[in-house]
């Protein structure tokens, strides 16, 4: 199906570290987003990237876009322990819904 | 105010019963989604309507049957539960059908099947 894979599937760092997490796709998309699960909870939109775009800055996240590799990472810089989340990647058809991975867990040690 | 709100939160139902979710959004947006998450945290869409217009209905068994009476609301019936139905699911809303402001998700409603 068109859904993007996350990787790693688990990810543990210290606060003050950096973060980085990548996501594959399929085929063509028209755009990406990146969103974020707290345990319990909805996910929190967090960035979109556009085919056209190859890196978007939101505070400490940074997100690029390589669609010649069909991939996108996202770096969460100077963590903290409130990062502490699944990450998941959303990616679509053109004009079609989303389709999200299975994602990343990140936990942050204090 | 929450922007997108689903209840029940929990729900936990014996195989057979026939269960509802309510989901509500007060953004004004065109387009509502159910998602599925199961114990791997696979998020699957099931549905989507576009101002109470379904749109997209994926391969969900007919048991699921969405209700859309307004923009605003988006209902989730269950009939003849099982235990394979266990999983927490999500509403979600955006601002039309290009989606290219992001979803507005719900807090989600986990359903226990026994």
């Amino acid at each position: 199906s068109q859904q993007g894979e996350e990787d790693p599937q688990a990810l543990s760092i210290q606060e003050g570290e950096n973060a980085t997490m990548n996501c594959s796709y399929k085929t063509s998309i028209n755009n990406l987003q990146w969103y974020r699960q707290n345990s319990g909870r909805g996910l929190v939109h967090l960035i979109l990237i556009r085919s056209n775009e190859r890196e978007k800055h939101s505070g400490r996240l940074r997100v690029t876009l390589d669609t010649s590799k069909k991939s996108s990472s996202l770096l969460i810089t100077a963590s903290r322990a409130a990062d502490t989340a699944s990450y998941f990647c959303a990616t679509d058809l053109f004009g079609n819904q989303f389709y999200f991975g299975t994602g990343t867990s990140l936990t942050v040690i204090p | 105010d929450t922007a997108v709100s689903q209840t029940p939160k929990y729900l936990v139902t014996q195989m057979g019963n026939d269960k509802s979710i309510k989901c509500e959004q007060n953004l004004g947006h065109d387009t509502m989604y159910w998602y599925k998450q199961d114990s791997k945290k696979f998020l699957k869409i099931m549905f989507s309507y576009n101002n109470k217009e379904l749109i997209i209905n994926e391969t969900v068994p007919n048991r699921f049957s969405p209700k859309s009476p307004d923009k605003a609301h988006l209902n989730l019936h269950i009939n003849s539960l099982e235990l394979g139905d266990s999983a927490v699911y999500f509403c979600a809303s955006s601002q039309d059908r290009s989606q290219a402001g992001g979803y507005t998700f719900g807090s989600g409603t986990r359903l226990t099947v026994v």
